[in-house]
């Protein structure tokens, strides 16, 4: 079944420490983002990136870095520059940048030890 | 910046009941999406509206765009436990390359 797929699920993060979240895609998209979302916010984005080798920065950016070197994968890593990491934080997926029906994962959910 | 606002923030309901989520733009609306979310898991898309005065249904769900294209209305008929869930409506943001921004949600319960 074609779909996305986040893991792990759970993720704990010591102080200083650099995290890195999987995203996997076999929806052959070329579109692909990172949100992050807090209770009660939203959902906001942290980076997308229209195609391979290309990304762009979101509206909450700092302190986290992302890669798109195959197309179907998009890891974010959350740097120790990121003060506040705790946040779930949920991949998505469009045929390109243009098509507003993104698909989602199931999320990651990170937390500071 | 466009905003979204989502109201009630949060809603119970007794189970049967109708009930209504409302999403408002602070600017015009060139497509609105309605997403469903349950606890802890991702985003599942619902529908979405593009022209002025829409409706589109599915099952016991039904979504508007007003005519001025700020405004969308979700509606649940006989709503069922399995309505539970938080409902998130995304819209293209102005000035965009594709993002979508996203209201806070509205975290619906139904009681049995």
């Amino acid at each position: 079944d074609g779909g996305i797929t986040q893991s792990p699920k759970y993720l704990f993060r010591k102080e200083g420490q650099n995290v890195t979240l999987s995203c996997e895609q076999n929806l052959n998209h070329d579109a692909m983002y990172w949100y992050r979302q807090d209770p009660g916010q939203g959902l906001r984005l942290i980076y997308y990136s229209q195609i391979v080798n290309d990304f762009q920065k979101g509206d909450i950016a700092e302190g986290y870095s992302v890669s798109r070197e195959k197309k179907e994968s998009f890891p974010l890593t959350v740097t120790s520059a990121q003060k506040n990491p705790t946040a779930f934080y949920l991949c998505a997926s469009s045929r390109d940048l243009g098509d507003e029906k993104l698909f989602f994962g199931s999320g990651t959910q990170l937390s500071v030890l | 910046s466009q905003e979204l606002e989502q109201s009630p923030q949060s809603l119970i309901v007794q189970e049967g009941k109708n009930l209504t989520i409302n999403c408002t733009s602070s600017k015009t609306l060139y497509g609105l999406y309605w997403y469903k979310q349950k606890y802890g898991e991702g985003l599942i898309f619902l529908m979405m509206l593009q022209k002025g005065g829409e409706e589109k249904s599915h099952e016991k769900i039904t979504a508007k765009l007003d005519e001025k294209k700020q405004q969308s209305s979700l509606h649940i008929t006989a709503s069922q436990p399995s309505h539970a869930g938080i409902y998130l409506c995304g819209a293209r943001g102005v000035g965009s390359q594709g993002n979508l921004i996203f209201g806070k949600g509205t975290k619906l319960s139904v009681k049995p």
